[in-house]
């Protein structure tokens, strides 16, 4: 699975977007992008994915650049109840299980 | 009650001592998966079953062993407890659908094991 570079933290207001960039510069024509959060010691709760078109739910949107190198999840309205830990994950559909590899992923604190 | 539950929430135990650790869902996922999450890291896979009686290693199996001889559980056991294993342990269970990408990940809440 290709790996992914994420910041370790950052910052947002409270009602405004928060942006999560993420590189996979690596990644493979049969991967995928996937989002997670973690919050306060929760056990990591699935966002969104995609493949190639942006996507969006009832959570948050998922931008992938047209060259898949980079993805950037967006929550329109943040909240404080958003203040976790993103992991932004590539794999492919068949790899060996759907084993998921996490890195440290993005702290985000939502200040009021 | 549905869903992925795993106990017990809290332990401690020692060195050497063998200690079990369970985890339950009422899904009838395939999938189930154990991490491993240490102090200011991201979660490392132990071991994973793609269905009953069928395992295999993560990235950390060492000092490790699993089981899976029904598909709603899925018990991780420290044979030998080390320091080392001092962590926060999160099962997780998924159901992919054939030609799919929706192979989401559900996790339980956790079990925070100390070893002294």
């Amino acid at each position: 699975d290709a790996k992914t570079t994420q910041p370790p933290s950052m910052d947002c207001a409270e009602g405004r977007a928060a942006n999560l960039p993420c590189n996979h510069s690596t990644i493979s024509g049969n991967e995928y992008v996937y989002w997670y959060r973690q919050i306060h010691s929760q056990g990591p709760q699935y966002i969104i994915h995609g493949l190639k078109n942006n996507e969006t739910n009832e959570m948050a949107s998922l931008i992938i650049t047209e060259d898949r190198k980079s993805s950037t999840l967006i929550l329109p309205h943040a909240t404080l109840r958003d203040t976790a830990v993103y992991y932004c994950i590539v794999r492919a559909l068949n790899t060996g299980g759907f084993k998921t590899i996490f890195g440290a992923g993005t702290r985000l604190f939502v200040k009021a | 009650d549905a869903g992925i539950t795993q106990s017990p929430r809290y332990k401690i135990t020692e060195t050497g001592r063998q200690v079990t650790l369970m985890c339950h869902q009422t899904w009838s996922h395939s999938y189930m998966f154990w991490y491993r999450q240490d102090l200011g890291h991201g979660l490392r896979l132990i071991y994973y079953s793609a269905a009953a009686d069928i395992t295999d290693k993560g990235e950390v199996p060492d000092g490790y062993v699993v089981s899976r001889s029904k598909t709603e559980n899925f018990p991780l056991t420290l044979e030998s407890a080390t320091r080392s294993q001092t962590s926060v342990y999160f099962c997780a269970s998924s159901d992919p659908l054939a030609g799919s990408s929706y192979n989401e990940q559900f996790f339980g809440p956790g079990t925070r094991l100390t070893v002294l």
